[in-house]
């Protein structure tokens, strides 16, 4: 299984609603990332998690909050976002013990009305 | 803070015809990775590079990093519509930390 799962693909959210955005592998990777991806843009890194254990914060604004409940599941927490916050959200693994690959996800095209 | 460049934005070019895009940093990278994102897709690897100079080929790709390792370019020799998509080269300075460089569009009419 070289695949990485994001659901769901597509989400459209208020501004009061709270909503999550879930990743999945089972490729053994230890590293996972959130990426924001804006149209005709490259993918921005928000978080890096590396064993568990949140290792990258770009200072992404708290109404995003991650959460690495095991080494195959990532979570993003969405709560009073803003129109600005739409965009494609990429999430990706990597083992950085070997090759560093960074395998995407097919990423969650997030509306915020 | 940490900047990849890359250019050019776009590139049209006739089938056949060769491509080039560039990645510039202002400081030393730790390797670099380029990408493929097909429009509507998702980023796929292509390669990493990791040792200045180094030089890397994937059929009718060929991947150079720069002697510094603060450049680095991709090149496609006689590009066919499948090579159609956006290339990202994506810089490393720390561990696990990447930035992207801001993507050549290339578009190869038949």
């Amino acid at each position: 299984d070289t695949e990485v799962t994001q659901t769901p693909k597509h989400l459209v959210m208020g501004m009061t609603n709270k909503k999550s955005l879930k990743c999945e592998q089972h490729m053994g990777h230890r590293a996972m990332y959130w990426y924001k991806q804006k149209a005709k843009k490259p993918p921005e890194l928000m978080f890096v998690y590396s064993y568990e254990k949140l290792s990258i914060n770009e200072s992404v604004p708290s109404r995003f909050s991650p959460e690495c409940p095991n080494s195959s599941l990532l979570n993003l927490h969405l709560h009073a976002l803003q129109p600005e916050d739409s965009a494609l959200y990429l999430c990706a693994s990597s083992h950085p013990l070997s090759s560093n690959e960074q395998f995407f996800g097919p990423g969650t095209r997030l509306t915020v009305l | 803070g940490q900047q990849v460049m890359q250019i050019p934005q776009y590139q049209h070019v006739q089938e056949g015809e060769d491509f080039t895009t560039y990645c510039n940093s202002s400081t030393t990278l730790s390797n670099i990775q380029w990408y493929k994102q097909r429009p509507g897709g998702h980023p796929v690897f292509l390669i990493q590079l990791v040792k200045s100079g180094e030089v890397k080929k994937q059929k009718r790709l060929t991947f150079q990093f720069g002697e510094a390792k603060k450049n680095s370019s991709l090149h496609i020799t006689a590009t066919q519509t499948t090579d159609v998509g956006t290339y990202f080269c994506a810089g490393q300075y720390n561990f696990n930390k990447f930035y992207f460089g801001s993507g050549t569009k290339l578009n190869v009419k038949p």
